[in-house]
């Protein structure tokens, strides 16, 4: 079956541009969530929705970054007026319920910001 | 001090060889433990799941977890060069469904 998809791929910003990043969970999935890989490190933890309720943001590092599933499935990463540092990869995973249940994540967006 | 460490390599063995990678924790509310597999430009995907304390097992895969010690272990048997990625370890308090504290992850090179 489809798993995890985001887009786009790869996407490129000049520094004060706004990105906006996709991600498609496994149908069904009530719980989303979204990661921040850094080169040479493990994904961190920015945010947690179940359904469209957003649960925790405790991991955005600031408020340029803001993320959204209104419907409860596709979800949207925002990240306003881009800086070098959020050069990354961003993953997004999902579950079926919540607590003891595996995510699965998706390909990653790498976000290059010039 | 990061909550999660682990050594981030690179660790080259010869194909056949047993692998052993390790992390450690410092928060003892952490309940359940994973390893995933990460390959090039690709999302992690899951290889072990264990709650709290004891071995798994699955095909050339051990986990261990020793809660006492804030240590867990990966083995790999009889590796393969398509063993040849990026493991991490990861943690949560509340289960899968919560948010994952992630290793550094280890790079893994299997040689012919």
């Amino acid at each position: 079956g489809a798993g995890v998809s985001q887009s786009p791929r790869y996407k490129v910003a000049k520094r004060g541009q706004d990105v906006a990043l996709r991600c498609d969970p496994i149908s069904g999935h009530v719980s989303l969530f979204w990661y921040q890989q850094a080169l040479g490190q493990g994904p961190e933890f920015l945010t947690y929705f179940q359904n469209e309720a957003q649960l925790d943001k405790s991991g955005l590092p600031s408020d340029r970054f803001f993320a959204e599933r209104p419907e409860g499935s596709v979800s949207t990463l925002k990240i306003q007026r881009t800086q070098q540092e959020d050069s990354a990869v961003y993953l997004c995973a999902s579950s079926l319920l919540g607590a003891g249940d595996t995510q699965y994540f998706g390909p990653g967006t790498r976000l290059t910001v010039l | 001090q990061k909550e999660v460490e682990q050594d981030p390599g690179p660790l080259s063995v010869p194909e056949g060889a047993i692998v052993s990678l390790n992390c450690t924790y410092s928060n003892s509310a952490f309940q359940y433990f994973m390893w995933y597999r990460q390959y090039s430009r690709k999302g992690p995907e899951l290889l072990m799941y264990t709650y709290s304390s004891g071995n798994k097992e699955d095909g050339r895969f051990t986990a261990q977890v020793d809660k006492s010690s804030k240590y867990i272990s990966l083995f790999i048997r009889d590796s393969q060069p398509s063993d040849s990625a990026t493991y991490l370890c990861a943690m949560s308090a509340t289960g899968g469904g919560n948010k994952l504290t992630f290793g550094t992850g280890t790079q893994l090179k299997v040689e012919l």
